[in-house]
């Protein structure tokens, strides 16, 4: 399930599930996307980006949704591993520089 | 090709002292930013620099700190004076073109401050 730590929100999942990671962009004028994913002690690791002329993108186990009308973009992942325990951020970018969302910290339970 | 990299990894400061922070871009990235994070927190933007050129500081607090990226040799990340609520982890990153490639980032370096 879902909740809001202090400061991190965390997603819990089984391991083998899909997890599905939610970020609410500011700008509408924001016509790039850029989902990473940060370990601990790391700094973060591109995983997939989008420009706002898709609405999907796919890539090894992990998918980009974009809805430009909610201002809402969404990281899949399938069959969740250990491994993919982090911190996600997405960004976006209208031409200047990347804004950071505030994070979701993914768990994954055995 | 060498991605990012950022020095020292740690670096410990005592009051009143100065920090420099080192960054060295992806090899043909001419972009590079600055972006610092607190735990448990998100990464936020600080500055944004071109060669010899600070393109972007609106996220740079207005006294002690400092950003420069000379034509030879790394982006430097310089905080005079530090004080405790400095500590953080600083994190580079570089891209080829402004906002419209991804970032990729260094290691960072976590300062702390005695």
């Amino acid at each position: 399930g879902e909740s809001v730590g202090l400061h991190l929100p965390t997603l819990s999942v089984q391991e083998g599930d899909n997890s599905i990671i939610n970020c609410a962009y500011s700008n509408s004028a924001s016509d790039y996307f850029i989902w990473y994913k940060q370990e601990s002690g790391k700094g973060p690791q591109f995983i997939i980006d989008i420009r706002s002329n898709m609405d999907k993108r796919q890539g090894q186990r992990v998918t980009v949704l974009l809805n430009k009308t909610v201002k809402h973009l969404s990281l899949q992942i399938a069959a969740t591993q250990p491994g993919d325990s982090a911190v996600y951020f997405c960004a976006e970018s209208y031409g200047q520089n990347f804004v950071f969302g505030p994070g979701t910290r993914l768990s994954v339970l055995p | 090709n060498a991605g990012v990299m950022q020095n020292p990894r740690h670096l410990v400061r005592r009051r009143g002292q100065e920090a420099r922070l080192r960054c060295s871009p992806m090899k043909g990235h001419s972009h590079v930013y600055w972006y610092r994070q607190l735990p448990e927190e998100g990464l936020k933007f600080m500055v944004y620099l071109q060669k010899e050129n600070i393109i972007d500081e609106s996220g740079m607090p207005k006294e002690r700190f400092s950003a420069e990226f000379p034509k030879e040799g790394p982006s430097i990340l310089r905080i005079q004076q530090v004080v405790r609520g400095d500590s953080a982890a600083y994190f580079c990153a570089s891209s080829g073109l402004r906002g419209t490639e991804k970032l990729f980032f260094g290691s960072g370096t976590q300062l702390s401050v005695l």
